[in-house]
């Protein structure tokens, strides 16, 4: 185990729902990020926060919106979400200024 | 542009023997590069960084090779098990931006099959 963990591992919703993903470490990292990895496609950063500070937004959609209440947890709140973002979410921690990502388990997430 | 590009695809082979994964870059300017290996339905996780002086870097049966001149890399897999069956990503990482995720240019992958 890497020491994040994401929940849940798996979630189907439909086009009209309203989720949140879970990330959680507690590995003393003080950045956290968002990536999606679809079939076939490198991962994607999608957001990056630095000490609870959101510094990187990559042109993701306004129905993709993140909260990171502490250096601890980063949520990814969903909302009217595509079928095309299907795809497996990961989150991952570090230290500031380390190169080097932990990354949770990711969330399988099937939009029907 | 910054990109990086792996070979092949996809990989089957049988268990005990060895394989060579190819890493490509085209990222400037250059800080590091890592390998991950990410089980399915798992996260990816580090298995070695290479930086611009190290030519060749060994973990167990993994050994990484760097030539910063012609901006490839390889992971080698020497007495593969089945438990070696993943993706493997390279990931290289630009100098000077502070260390920001948000640099870090993914490559699509290795996707390795070991077979008894």
């Amino acid at each position: 185990e890497t020491g994040v963990t994401q929940t849940p591992r798996h979630l189907v919703m439909g086009m009209t729902n309203k989720k949140s993903l879970k990330c959680e470490q507690h590995l003393g990292h003080n950045a956290m990020y968002w990536y999606k990895q679809s079939a076939k496609k490198p991962l994607e950063l999608m957001f990056v926060y630095s000490l609870e500070e959101r510094v990187e937004n990559n042109s993701v959609p306004s129905r993709f919106s993140p909260e990171c209440p502490n250096s601890s947890h980063l949520f990814l709140h969903l909302h009217t979400l595509q079928p095309e973002d299907s795809a497996l979410y990961l989150c991952a921690s570090s230290r500031q200024g380390d190169t080097e990502a932990f990354f949770g388990q990711g969330t399988r997430l099937t939009v029907v | 542009k910054n990109q990086v590009e792996q070979s092949p695809q996809s990989l089957i082979i049988l268990e005990g023997k060895n394989c060579t994964l190819q890493c490509n870059y085209t990222v400037s300017p250059f800080s590091n590069l890592r390998w991950y290996k990410q089980d399915t339905g798992r996260g990816p996780v580090s298995l070695t960084i290479m930086t611009f002086s190290e030519n060749t870097k060994s973990n167990g049966r993994y050994t990484a090779t760097l030539d910063a001149d012609t901006k490839q890399s390889s992971l080698h897999i020497t007495a593969s098990q089945l438990s070696d069956s993943a993706s493997y990503i390279c990931v290289v990482s630009r100098m000077n931006y502070g260390g920001s995720q948000g640099n870090l240019i993914f490559g699509k992958g290795t996707k390795l099959s070991v077979k008894p």
